[in-house]
């Protein structure tokens, strides 16, 4: 199957430190996806992109899709607790229908 | 305003048991999904249906069938339950521009024994 490696697997942060994260795959996707997931409960969309380049923000998450296409990236600015969570990454391979691949996720704390 | 309703939230299944999760949503959207997710380990899909009366193939598909009963409900049925299927299952729909998984229940958790 489809190989997404998201990284880092976990981060440890202050309150008030900006966060990066980013996800790598072996295949070009036209559409990428960030989500948050929350214990007990399941992913939220947080941020889609369609096309290579773009740049899209949701209050204070910045994501980006890759110029090549392989990659996309997730900043989160001066972090809160309530950021606490498992951020995913998922893509989607060109004429492949509604099948989307999601990354293994980033563990994030933030420490009061 | 419930969005994606699955039911049971909790199963607890001997192998070689039958059953069926279910999944309703009532945002009258057409695309809807069921995923597992196993520790370390993205989510996975197992079936989408892109509208009322279609269903296809995901990552997964092996040892499980579903059924889009109608644009509100999917439901997913493990005919003989293997301890290997003991995951979360998460169902989603969309109606989004690139009809990405939108919104999500809270999951079914099973336990095959």
């Amino acid at each position: 199957g489809q190989q997404l490696n998201q990284s880092p697997q976990s981060m440890f942060i202050q309150e008030g430190e900006d966060v990066s994260m980013n996800c790598t795959s072996s295949s070009i996707f036209n559409t990428w996806l960030w989500y948050k997931q929350e214990p007990g409960e399941g992913p939220v969309l947080l941020i889609a992109l369609y096309k290579a380049g773009e740049l899209t923000s949701n209050g204070r998450l910045t994501a980006q899709f890759g110029i090549t296409r392989k990659d996309s990236f997730l900043n989160i600015s001066a972090s809160i607790p309530s950021d606490v969570g498992i951020y995913f990454c998922a893509g989607r391979y060109p004429n492949t229908g509604n099948q989307f691949y999601f990354g293994t996720g980033t563990s994030l704390t933030v420490i009061p | 305003n419930a969005g994606v309703t699955q039911t049971p939230k909790f199963q607890v299944l001997k192998t070689g048991q039958s059953m069926t999760l279910q999944c309703a949503q009532d945002m009258n959207h057409n695309s809807m999904y069921w995923y597992r997710q196993d520790p370390g380990m993205g989510l996975r899909l197992i079936y989408y249906s892109a509208s009322e009366g279609t269903t296809d193939k995901g990552e997964v598909p092996n040892g499980y069938n579903v059924s889009r009963l109608n644009k509100r409900e999917f439901s997913l049925r493990l005919e003989s339950a293997a301890p290997s299927q003991t995951s979360v299952y998460f169902c989603a729909s969309s109606e989004a521009q690139g009809n990405q998984p939108q919104h999500f229940g809270d999951g079914t958790r099973l336990s095959i024994l």
